[in-house]
């Protein structure tokens, strides 16, 4: 069974710019969570989503949000770039929201 | 707020000792624990788990302990090997938010041949 999948790998932005995430889980898998991941704040939890609705939201500002689609698929959307936007986003799918999480691979994005 | 501690930041060991990492963790509905391994240039990897009505569970030389009176939880690696060198994160979740997992800040495991 392929593992969960994200898109692109890196990602290089400039301050101000959007950047769009994309996470397709595990096959059968209907819940999705993103996390943000950096050297000073550690692992840190986005939003999650469930059958197309966001189930749970983490502290993080409204320029930071994310969909899914009917086939599970998710992305994440964050606006206006800032420097310490700087992290490597990670994905994790779940068949639903009460069992184990697997990760991707992650997103490194970089903003300039 | 919720919150996961998790001890040492880094721990290194000869090749064929035992490893032990500890977490505590704040949020008193806490009922999933799981333990995650991550590699560099890797997402993590779920190693093992625990849920609240468990006390330990075991796989081959892994093993979580979980004290709910305490809300402190333990990973146990016994004989360790160079390949279980990198980074482990331990993490807690409530009761109806599985899906979002606080995390403890990681700890460095080095394993020396």
């Amino acid at each position: 069974k392929a593992g969960v999948t994200q898109t692109p790998r890196y990602l290089i932005k400039t301050r101000g710019q959007q950047v769009t995430l994309s996470c397709s889980p595990i096959s059968g898998h209907r819940s999705v969570s993103w996390y943000q991941q950096t050297p000073g704040q550690g692992l840190q939890f986005l939003f999650e989503y469930f059958s197309e609705t966001q189930r749970n939201k983490g502290n993080f500002p409204g320029r930071f949000s994310g969909r899914q689609f009917s086939n599970s698929r998710s992305e994440m959307n964050v606006s206006t770039l800032e420097l310490g936007d700087s992290a490597l986003y990670l994905c994790a799918s779940s068949l639903a929201s009460t069992n184990e999480q697997f990760f991707g691979p992650g997103t490194r994005l970089t903003v300039l | 707020g919720e919150n996961v501690e998790q001890h040492p930041s880094t721990l290194s060991v000869q090749e064929g000792d035992s490893a032990v990492i500890k977490c505590t963790y704040s949020d008193s509905a806490s009922n999933y624990f799981p333990w995650y391994k991550q590699e560099l240039g890797k997402g993590p990897q779920l190693i093992i788990d625990i849920r609240s009505n468990v006390g330990e569970k075991k796989d081959q030389r892994i093993a979580v302990t979980l004290n709910k009176t305490a809300k402190h939880f333990s990973l146990h690696i016994t004989e360790t090997q160079p390949e279980d060198s990198a980074v482990y994160f331990c993490a807690a979740s409530r009761e109806g938010q599985g899906g979002k997992l606080i995390f403890g800040q990681g700890t460095e495991l080095s394993v020396k041949p």
